[in-house]
Order: C-alpha cells, then structure tokens, then sequence
C-alpha cells in the first residue's frame, strides 16, 4: 500500500537554527514524486519543494532542502535558519506515478513545528 | 497567492442543508482536485477532474458530488449535511496529472461548519 509516514507530531527549535522534518514513503512505484507543504494557521497549504524519484540530486528552494535517500525511502525536509514565520503544519506528501498514477497526492499526517524566538 | 481561487472562504450551515463550494484553478491548468481535511480523518483526497472528465475517486460520501464545467472551474456540492461534515475543503489544480513532477498547488480552502 501507498503511505507516507511522519513520525513527528510537534517539533520545536529555535529561531535561526536549523530544523528536520522526517518523512517516510512507502510506494512499490519507480516513478513518483515527493511534495512538501507548509500549512499556517490561517489554514492555506502551501508549497514548498518538490522531489523526483529519478532526481539525483537533493531538491533545495531558498533556506527549504530534501534529503532524498531513496533506498531508505525517505524524503526529509531541512529548514535552515529558521523565522518565526515558519511556525505552522508541515505535510509530505506523495504523488504515486506509474500505472497508479491519477495525479493525487497521498498525505502524511503532519508535523507541527514551533519556533521560539 | 497560489492562483487558485475558491469561494465561499468560510460558510456556517445547519445539518440537513445543501451547499456548494465553488473553485477556479490556476490559469492554464487542467486537473482539479478536492480534498476534505477534519482532525480525526486528516487530509482526504474526495475527487479528481481532468478537462472536464472524472479521472479519479477518493473517499466521496454519495451525499456530495462534483463537476468541473468547460471553462474549468469546479463545484463541490455536499448535501443532507451532517455535524461530521465540519471540515476545511480544499481545491487543487494543476497542469498534467499524468505527469509526477506537475506541481499541485492547493487554494486557500472554504471552512465548513455545520450547527
């Protein structure tokens, strides 16, 4: 079965560290992609990176990074230097692709990340 | 602001109502989805348009249904409403679903709340 896995309901840090989010993927799929989203809030789902499965190289957006280990089956999410802004609901999402591929994304079930000033 | 526009952002209805969640995807995109999230059940995947066509279903209760018209804008029409029914409901659009790497960009979601 498609499933993805976060294993963190709250994490805290600390303005201007870093911080990772994990994330496990289970999928008997080749070809996928991994998604995360940011969820404040005020309740938007934001996104914030993307992952291939055939990507070699970790996905970075600004102070946003993957750390991709594809024979682990992990997709974790690095926030460098984190603000104050960033405290909100994370979700890792799965967007399964072969002959299951509808398009969908299959959801963690969050982490919540607090940043203390 | 993804580009993904839904209306109404917040509605408060009684049980046994009908409402309809409207939404606009992102210019040039063709696939809409929606996706109901609640705190017990988390974020579920309810159902998938392609130009217009049903290319995928989720965990849709036969009270609610779903169209995307020629324009592309979708409606979610949930009916006989029930307290359970209390959620955030949100739309999703993106260009080619065939496609892994097309990112879903979700809109800003319409807060259901049944009394």
């Amino acid at each position: 079965a498609q499933k993805i896995t976060q294993t963190q309901p709250g994490m805290f840090v600390q303005e201007k560290e870093a911080v990772t989010l994990d994330c496990t993927y289970d999928t008997s799929d080749q070809s996928y992609g991994l998604f995360w989203y940011k969820q404040p809030s005020s309740g938007e789902m934001i996104f914030l990176i993307y992952q291939g499965s055939y990507d070699e190289q970790n996905a970075t957006e600004g102070r946003y990074s993957l750390n991709f280990q594809k024979a682990r089956k992990s997709a974790n999410l690095v926030i460098s230097a984190s603000q104050l802004g960033d405290s909100a609901m994370y979700f890792c999402a799965m967007r399964p692709g072969g002959s299951s591929n509808t398009g969908k994304l299959i959801f963690g079930q969050g982490t919540t990340l607090q940043v203390k000033p | 602001d993804s580009g993904v526009t839904q209306t109404p952002k917040h509605l408060i209805t009684a049980t046994g109502q009908r409402v309809t969640l409207r939404c606009s995807p992102r210019s040039g995109d063709l696939s809409v989805y929606w996706y109901q999230q609640s705190l017990d059940q988390g974020l579920q995947f309810l159902i998938q348009y392609y130009n217009g066509e049903e290319r995928a279903k989720g965990n849709i209760l036969e009270r609610f249904s779903a169209q995307q018209f020629p324009d592309l804008h979708s409606e979610l029409n949930l009916s006989s409403l029930e307290l359970g029914d209390s959620a955030l409901y949100f739309c999703a659009s993106s260009v080619d679903p065939h496609r892994t790497e097309n990112t879903i960009y979700f809109g800003e979601g319409s807060w259901l709340t049944v009394v």
